[in-house]
């Protein structure tokens, strides 16, 4: 069936560093694909989302391709802030209309 | 912006006993979801619910869990008799439609079983 694996964490980055979270995919077809984040204490918010081959989400200084090629989706940003400390999720559509989310990855961002 | 509220942000509940969670859609979607997260574990779907009836659930929604609109409004998931582990944090979604698109989570509900 359809799923996402994701890089296990946690992530621990200095303020400024490059940030890279991978995230392949597996499913028959091209399916959209979609990053969560979850901020202490909140729920899940969407960060972003690309819903075709070789489209490109971007939301807050983060970016994510969705690669066909590579059955990948991985998040990057190119200057981290601490303010961008959460657990980040991969995600795709599953069944008839519910999300498959990978494990998570925890970012913490130190000054 | 429009915003899923769910209540209460944090239940203690004692094993064997009834909860009820409760959550407010957005008002003009139409798909309401509930997942949970296990403590440190993935996010995972329990159940979606279309036209006033569950339209897909997973394995772990079984006859303990039920869901219901009572009133147009809210959308609550109830567990009659709560095991431990069922402590998790418990997130309700909307959406205008399916396949993810536009999905809104609530804050979400703390369940703390003892």
């Amino acid at each position: 069936g359809d799923s996402v694996t994701q890089m296990e964490g946690p992530v621990t980055l200095s303020e400024e560093a490059f940030l890279t979270i991978n995230c392949t995919y597996t499913a028959t077809g091209y399916p959209s694909l979609f990053w969560y984040v979850q901020y202490p204490g909140e729920g899940l918010q969407l960060l972003l989302k690309a819903t075709k081959a070789d489209d490109k989400g971007s939301n807050k200084g983060f970016e994510a391709t969705y690669r066909k090629e590579t059955t990948s989706f991985h998040l990057e940003k190119g200057s981290v802030q601490v303010s961008d400390s959460a657990v980040y999720f991969c995600a795709l559509p599953g069944g008839a209309n519910n999300l498959f989310f990978g494990t998570g990855t925890r970012l913490t961002v130190i000054p | 912006e429009p915003e899923v509220t769910q209540t209460p942000s944090h239940q203690v509940t004692q094993m064997g006993q009834e909860v009820i969670l409760r959550c407010v859609p957005i008002s003009n979607h139409l798909y309401f979801y509930w997942y949970r997260q296990i403590l440190g574990q993935k996010v995972e779907f329990l159940v979606s619910f279309y036209n006033n009836e569950i339209s897909e659930k997973s394995e772990i929604f079984d006859d303990q869990f039920s869901v219901e609109r009572p009133d147009g409004s809210n959308f609550t998931l109830k567990i009659r008799s709560t095991k431990l582990e069922d402590s998790a944090m418990y997130f309700c979604a909307s959406s205008e439609d399916r396949k993810g698109y536009g999905y809104t989570f609530g804050s979400g509900t703390r369940l703390t079983v003892v």
